[in-house]
């Protein structure tokens, strides 16, 4: 069975602050994928990345970064320069490679609040 | 990536009547999923919805609570039965496209408030 763990439940910021949010994950399978979404108080889900597990290079996508250590089984999430719009709760998920089935099992998520 | 139209977004429903909430998808997808997500929690899988077969339920969701149809590739449907207050959440359809077996994407959400 999969697992993922988001141990930070709630973060305060300031403003342009920059902020790290942690995901640990737990799997047998040796192909996974990895992904981030953002949750504004709208409700709707918003993509922002997917990693498989064989590409363990970072990526940077505007104030946006992902670190992903397959030594440490973790893929934390790093936002530069924080700003109020970023306030919103991000889930951490993970889906295997099973044939013919894929499900997605998410972590508790992390609720960022960034204020002026 | 697919688009995908969630309707109706929001509504507030009286307890012990049912409500039937669609997904409808602008490409043909392999596979269809609803979800839950109670107030305060994450997202919890409900079942996942394969066109010409029944659904496939999660432990702890049963067909008769929850049915799905999934008439053909671009369309499903989830019935909320016999609605009461801890049935209040978001519920969310995903999919898969063919072409990207592992993109996932997601309909706006249905907000439930049942009273």
């Amino acid at each position: 069975a999969q697992k993922v763990t988001q141990a930070q439940t709630e973060i305060s910021v300031v403003e342009k602050e920059d902020v790290t949010l942690d995901c640990v994950y737990e799997t047998r399978d040796t192909t996974y994928y990895l992904f981030w979404y953002k949750q504004p108080p709208s409700g709707e889900l918003v993509f922002l990345i997917r990693r498989n597990s064989f590409d363990e290079q970072n990526e940077i996508s505007g104030r946006y970064s992902w670190n992903f250590q397959k030594s440490t089984s973790s893929f934390n999430f790093t936002i530069t320069a924080s700003q109020v719009v970023d306030s919103a709760v991000y889930f951490c998920a993970l889906t295997v490679m099973n044939s013919g089935y894929s499900t997605l099992t998410f972590g508790k998520g992390t609720m960022l609040l960034v204020s002026p | 990536s697919a688009v995908i139209s969630q309707k109706p977004s929001r509504d507030i429903c009286q307890r012990g009547t049912s409500l039937t909430i669609q997904c409808q998808v602008d490409s043909q997808v392999t596979m269809m999923f609803w979800y839950r997500q109670q107030p305060g929690q994450s997202l919890t899988l409900i079942a996942t919805a394969n066109q010409g077969s029944e659904a496939t339920y999660e432990s702890g969701f049963v067909i008769d609570k929850f049915p799905i149809s999934r008439p053909n590739l671009t369309f499903s449907t989830l019935t909320v039965s016999n609605m009461s207050p801890e049935d209040s959440s978001i519920y969310l359809c995903s999919v898969i496209g063919q072409a990207d077996n592992y993109g996932y994407t997601f309909g706006s959400g249905t907000r439930l408030t049942v009273v």
